[in-house]
């Protein structure tokens, strides 16, 4: 069973119409909820962590918000260079790793 | 901006062969990591090191494997007598404290075993 659920699977926006992206967890004692960008053939790119629910966090067009159960990635006015799968990971409690989501791959098109 | 450095970019090696993925992580960090991705499948971690030992391993990092720091800079991944499913991308990562701050990964080494 996974720990970390993203939806969708794939998204496709005109360039400036915004979205949201979903990751929901089915855990308790969430110790953090990460957010990583990544671009095909490439690493993982660091965006925001969130701590606990309410928590709101902003970069440029992207802003991700926590709740106890879910987050979301809001996208606003995305443009063609936000292209990329955006990851979703949790950290559960003390030494264990992040767990990653399958991730949703966003398309933007001019 | 500090990097984390993988190399090489891309590895083609036989089946049953041994192979070494070096990693540089960034230099004050403490706590270094190893995952994979196969193709279209989600980011999947192998093994946490910290202070010159193993912390965690998932059931994928078995006998098969090894991490080493063999010196103040340098973190390896050995792979002995691969398999056609190790092929994928490994992600070397670092991190300044541990598991609750956001790690920093590596641009990864595709690894092909034909």
């Amino acid at each position: 069973e996974d720990q970390v659920t993203q939806s969708p699977e794939a998204l496709r926006l005109q360039e400036g119409e915004s979205s949201s992206l979903n990751c929901s967890y089915t855990v308790s004692g969430l110790r953090g909820l990460f957010w990583y960008r990544q671009d095909p053939g490439k690493g993982p790119e660091f965006l925001f962590t969130l701590y606990s629910a309410g928590e709101e966090k902003e970069k440029e067009r992207l802003k991700a918000t926590l709740t106890k159960k879910e987050s979301f990635l809001h996208i606003t006015a995305p443009k063609p260079e936000d292209s990329a799968t955006y990851l979703c990971a949790v950290h559960l409690s003390g030494n264990t790793p992040l767990v990653f989501g399958k991730g949703t791959r966003l398309s933007v098109i001019a | 901006e500090p990097e984390v450095t993988q190399t090489p970019s891309h590895q083609v090696t036989q089946m049953g062969q041994e192979v070494i993925l070096r990693c540089v992580p960034i230099s004050n960090h403490l706590y270094f990591y190893w995952y994979r991705q196969i193709l279209g499948q989600k980011v999947e971690f192998l093994v946490s090191f910290y202070n010159n030992e193993i912390s965690e391993k998932s059931e994928i990092f078995d006998d098969q494997f090894s991490v080493e720091r063999p010196d103040g800079s340098n973190f390896t991944l050995k792979i002995r007598s691969t398999k056609l499913e190790d092929s994928a991308m490994y992600f070397c990562a670092s991190s300044p404290e541990g598991q609750g701050y956001g790690y920093t990964f590596g641009s990864g080494t595709r690894l092909t075993v034909v």
